[in-house]
Order: structure tokens, then sequence, then C-alpha cells
């Protein structure tokens, strides 16, 4: 069974603009969650989507956001982009939703300029 | 306020020892707790879990035990292996947070032959 993929795995982004990153979880798993690596926050969670609803919601600004399609792909935004953002983002499948046991992949490394 | 902590960044053995990795947490509302390991440029892998009605799981040779009087839990690895060099997270969750992962910020082990 393929993993969870996640695109594009790099980007180089200017303060100021928004950007979309994509993820299409494990054939059969309906919950995405999106997480936030970096070197003074550690992990941290964005929000979680099962049935094209967000079920769960971290403590993030608005500027970010995301949605699911009915295929259980997902989507992550971010609007006004921040240095502060630069980030590698995961995005984690699981099979149903308050579903601990995560899987992730490789992420997006974003580098905001 | 950092609920899980792990407290040593960095842990170095040799090949064929065992490997101890610590992590302790505040919020006595978890109740699962997971380890996950991460290599450079990729996604974190799940590696064991533990809930809280039990106080030790084994698999192969990991082993998590849990003390929720003192609200800690150790991952030991027996018998080393250099491959088995990475970071290593702890993560919680809770009835109450239910897919929301709440991570340590991961040690660093080496494994040397």
């Amino acid at each position: 069974k393929a993993g969870v993929t996640q695109t594009p795995r790099y980007l180089i982004k200017t303060r100021g603009q928004q950007v979309t990153l994509s993820c299409s979880p494990i054939s059969g798993h309906r919950s995405v969650s999106w997480y936030q690596q970096t070197p003074g926050q550690g992990l941290q969670f964005l929000f979680e989507y099962f049935s094209e609803t967000q079920r769960n919601k971290g403590n993030f600004p608005g500027r970010f956001s995301g949605r699911q399609f009915s295929n259980s792909r997902s989507e992550m935004n971010v609007s006004t982009l921040e240095l502060g953002d630069s980030a590698l983002y995961l995005c984690a499948s699981s099979q149903r939703t308050q579903s601990y046991e995560q899987y992730f992949g490789p992420g997006t490394r974003l580098t905001v300029t | 306020d950092q609920q899980v902590k792990q407290n040593s960044p960095s842990l170095s053995v040799q090949e064929g020892r065992i490997s101890i990795l610590n992590c302790d947490y505040t919020n006595s509302m978890f109740d699962y707790f997971l380890w996950y390991k991460k290599y450079p440029a990729e996604g974190p892998t799940f590696l064991i879990s533990i809930s809280s009605i039990k106080d030790k799981n084994e698999d192969g040779r990991f082993t998590v035990f849990l003390n929720k009087s003192a609200k800690h839990l150790s991952l030991h690895i027996v018998p080393s292996q250099p491959g088995d060099s990475a970071v290593y997270f702890c993560a919680a969750s809770g009835e109450t947070s239910g897919s929301r992962l709440t991570f340590g910020e991961g040690t660093q082990l080496t494994v040397n032959p």
C-alpha cells in the first residue's frame, strides 16, 4: 500500500505571498491531520479533517486554513506568509477520526524569504 | 507550556547495548502515548504505542514502559543497531484531544558500530 504523499517537497516563497500544500492519504484512510515542525517549537498540530469537515484545530492564526476533498485528499493554505512560517509541514493520515495512530508523509519544506 | 518533554536532546550508545529514551508529561488527561522515529528528510514513522491501562508494551526489540504515577514513559531498544540512529519523538493524546498529538522535542539517538 502506498504511503502518505505530499507535494511539493520543497517550496520557496516571499513574505506576503500565499501557498497551498497538498496531501494524499494512505488508501482507505479518511482522516488527514496537519502538523508544523520548526526548530524552536517542535511538532505542533494545525488541524484535522475527516469527511471533508474540520474536526479538530490547533492554536494557529486564521492565516492557516485547510480543506479536504471527497477522495480524502487534503490541502493546506497559508496566506500572507511571514518569515516565521518557514517550517516543515507534515501531513498524517489515519483510518478514522479521533485516531491516535497516525502515519506521516515526508513533509513539505517551506522557506519564506 | 510544554506538556510533553524529552529532556535529553541526544543519546549515544554502542551497537548491541540497550538504548533508553525518556519522556515526561504533565497533562493528566493524556491516556495514550506513542513513539515515532524520524530520519532526515522523511516524516516520522510510527514505532510503538501504549494505552494508560497498561504499563508495558513490547514489539520485537522495542519496549515502552509507562509509569502513570510519575507521568513518565520510556522506550527501550535492545539490542541497539546502527540503523536505529534517528530522532525519536514521544507523543501523547487523550479522549478530549482526540487526533491531536502533542509531541516532545525529540531525542537524537546515535548507535555507534
